[in-house]
């Protein structure tokens, strides 16, 4: 799996957007991006994945850069349900061994 | 609710006791990973099946740890001569094995070794 890097928290008011950084410089070319969430004391909750493209879904937006060495997740009227550990992941799909970080924790704030 | 289910859900045990979970898939899913994850820290993958065959072990599943998937259905993970190290929470995920695929995770069972 590619290396990814997040910042370790973020703040988000509650109604805004909310645009959740990753940085996968080493991501490979067969590789995908990946977004999961953790909310307090539940298992992992998959959110959306992307190649090249944006992708968007009921969830969330995704916005991969052209060179793919980063992407932006985008929770676009974050909730306070919302409030949870994003993990970024690069990963080939097929076979997930799925290699998570330590995420970002994203606090929405009322 | 993923349709995954794990029991139990909570584990309170002595060292050097024996324990077992159990994780149930969505039906139609082939595959499934079993994880643990730590306190502030994401989950670590510890195995993988597709269908009764184990493809994969993390080196973090020491010889303790066996995990057995009959019939490519349930699965269950087995830790022997538990150590207060093997506190955390297991975590199992299902997909459906074809292409990009996301897992769908269960609740996870909070294993505590006193």
């Amino acid at each position: 799996d590619a290396k990814t890097t997040q910042p370790p928290s973020m703040d988000c008011a509650e109604g805004r957007a909310a645009n959740l950084p990753c940085n996968h410089s080493t991501i490979s070319g067969n590789e995908y991006v990946y977004w999961y969430r953790q909310i307090h004391s539940q298992g992992p909750q998959y959110i959306i994945h992307g190649l090249k493209n944006n992708e968007t879904n009921e969830m969330a937006s995704l916005i991969i850069t052209e060179d793919r060495k980063s992407s932006t997740l985008i929770l676009p009227h974050a909730t306070l349900r919302d409030t949870a550990v994003y993990y970024c992941i690069g990963n080939s799909g097929g076979y997930q061994k799925v290699t998570f970080g330590t995420g970002t924790k994203l606090q929405v704030i009322p | 609710d993923t349709g995954v289910s794990q029991n139990p859900r909570h584990k309170i045990t002595k060292r050097g006791q024996n324990v077992t979970f159990r994780c149930d898939p969505i039906s139609e899913h082939n595959r499934l990973y079993w994880y643990r994850q730590t306190l502030g820290q994401g989950p670590e993958f510890l195995t993988y099946f597709q269908n009764e065959a184990q493809l994969e072990k993390s080196r973090l599943l020491s010889d303790r740890f066996s995990a057995e998937r009959p019939k490519g259905s349930f699965s269950t993970l087995e830790i022997q001569r538990t150590e207060q190290g093997d506190s955390a929470m297991y975590l199992c995920a299902s997909s459906i094995g074809q292409g990009t695929a996301e897992q769908f995770f269960g609740p996870g069972t909070r294993l505590t070794v006193l």
